[in-house]
């Protein structure tokens, strides 16, 4: 398997813009993981669907943050407008509910918001 | 709330010593733990992951031991090498009706050739 794959997996871009961040589960995974990474906070989750319903978004800073998950291949992270602060890894997980829990990353996105 | 404390954030020892990594975590009622490695510009993988009920799980020179009670988890190394050099994450699963994690910030473990 290819494992979880980003994309992309770097971007930069500027204050006000639009950004969307892409991933696709493990085939057979039915839970998806979104974080963000800071030297400051550390990892964080900010949502996780299973079987492609949103189950946690608490952890989701505010309105400018939006994700999807249209199906069981594919997920958005969308960030509208981005603001500097907002700069950070964001890894996607997946997993198969009770096959173990253990959660498989992916490569992360390094987001730049200038 | 639930978290996750390691200390100490940086480690670095020679090549050959074994080593503990340390985790803590403020609610004891966990529903498993778990240990990833980080590798730099890399997501994580997973090394080991204790149930609630278990203390210790061991895989090759790895071996985690997790004590509910007293809110403590580690991470023990033996024979370090060079490869192992990396950072090393501790996340705790709360309960079984979340598949949420809460990580620690991480130890950066250097093994000097």
């Amino acid at each position: 398997d290819a494992g979880v794959i980003q994309s992309p997996r770097h971007e930069v871009t500027e204050m006000g813009q639009e950004v969307t961040l892409r991933c696709k589960p493990i085939s057979g995974h039915n839970s998806l993981f979104w974080y963000r990474q800071t030297m400051m906070r550390g990892l964080e989750l900010l949502i996780y669907f299973n079987n492609n319903v949103p189950i946690d978004d608490s952890g989701m800073p505010e309105d400018r943050f939006s994700a999807k998950m249209p199906n069981a291949s594919f997920s958005t992270l969308k960030i509208q407008p981005s603001e500097p602060r907002d700069s950070a890894v964001y890894f996607c997980a997946s997993t198969l509910t009770g096959a173990g829990d253990t959660q498989y990353f992916g490569p992360g996105t390094r987001l730049t918001v200038l | 709330k639930q978290e996750v404390t390691q200390i100490p954030a940086a480690l670095s020892v020679p090549e050959g010593e074994n080593l503990v990594l340390n985790c803590s975590f403020t609610d004891s009622a966990i529903y498993n733990l778990q240990w990833f490695r980080q590798d730099p510009g890399k997501g994580l993988t997973s090394l080991l992951l204790i149930q609630s009920s278990q203390r210790e799980q061991t895989s090759g020179r790895l071996n985690a031991s997790l004590d509910k009670s007293s809110g403590r988890s580690t991470l023990y190394i033996a024979a370090s090498q060079p490869g192992d050099s990396a950072t090393y994450l501790c996340a705790v699963r709360p309960g079984s009706g979340s598949e949420k994690l809460v990580f620690g910030k991480g130890t950066k473990l250097t093994v000097n050739p």
